[in-house]
């Protein structure tokens, strides 16, 4: 079982957005900026899309936003597109001597 | 660009010692002020961080996997290894590498992961 709690799966429609969740503790996401989101296309080298809560990469699309509020993380995609079609992960630093951990991914799917 | 590249043992038996090597392009690793590290994801299950090492050779790995994983550098083949010891079915999964600037807990670039299965 991961840290990190994601729903297993979501899905929405080209142009809709939808929010993928990560739930955490005090301890990690409730304590410290330091949650990011990963994109994973399946057989390719997951991909940072969101770090410290909010920030992008440079390059990355501005239809990928995050968010915190609690112990409860958020990333939402904005007009969806067939592309974004993939894995999803969120991560945190954790104040216990794990240093790191991850939520268990969720499988969006675009209809 | 960065590139990373992990390689190594595909298949493990019960017991043995799992090996694999990351491979750095576009960068060098002697040149400091990042963390490199091990991340795995078992079948059907989430991403489990494994540890890092910094270019100096400090490690630090996680609790639950410390007994028996060693990180180590190698500064003149620009590459970084993982040894897994006393492996078990459970130690089955993708193993990836990725790289970490300095006190930022963020994993800006991964490898595409090389799958590691446990069985006799």
């Amino acid at each position: 079982q991961s840290a990190l709690t994601q729903p297993a799966s979501v899905s929405g429609s080209p142009g809709q957005s939808i929010t993928i969740s990560c739930t955490g503790t005090s301890s990690d996401i409730g304590g410290y900026n330091y949650v990011s989101w990963y994109q994973h296309h399946p057989g390719k080298a997951p991909k940072l899309m969101i770090y410290e809560v909010s920030n992008r990469p440079s390059g990355f699309s501005h239809r990928f936003s995050g968010s915190k509020s609690g112990n409860t993380a958020s990333l939402t995609i904005s007009g969806l597109q067939a592309e974004d079609e993939a894995d999803y992960y969120c991560s945190s630093y954790t104040s216990s001597s794990t240093l790191w951990v991850f939520g268990g991914g969720t499988k969006l799917t675009v209809l | 660009q960065l590139h990373l590249q992990e390689s190594g043992s595909g298949l493990v038996k019960p017991s043995q010692t799992l090996s694999l090597t990351c491979a750095v392009s576009g960068a060098s690793i002697s040149s400091g002020g990042y963390s490199w590290s091990w991340i795995r994801q078992p079948p059907g299950k989430g991403l489990e961080w494994i540890g890092y090492i910094y270019h100096s050779g400090s490690t630090y790995s996680n609790p639950s996997l410390r007994s028996r994983v060693t990180i180590s550098v190698d500064r003149s083949k620009n590459q970084f290894s993982l040894k897994l010891t006393s492996v078990t079915a459970a130690d089955t999964a993708v193993y990836y590498c990725a790289r970490s600037e300095l006190g930022r807990y963020l994993l800006e670039f991964w490898g595409q992961g090389t799958l590691v299965t446990v069985s006799s």
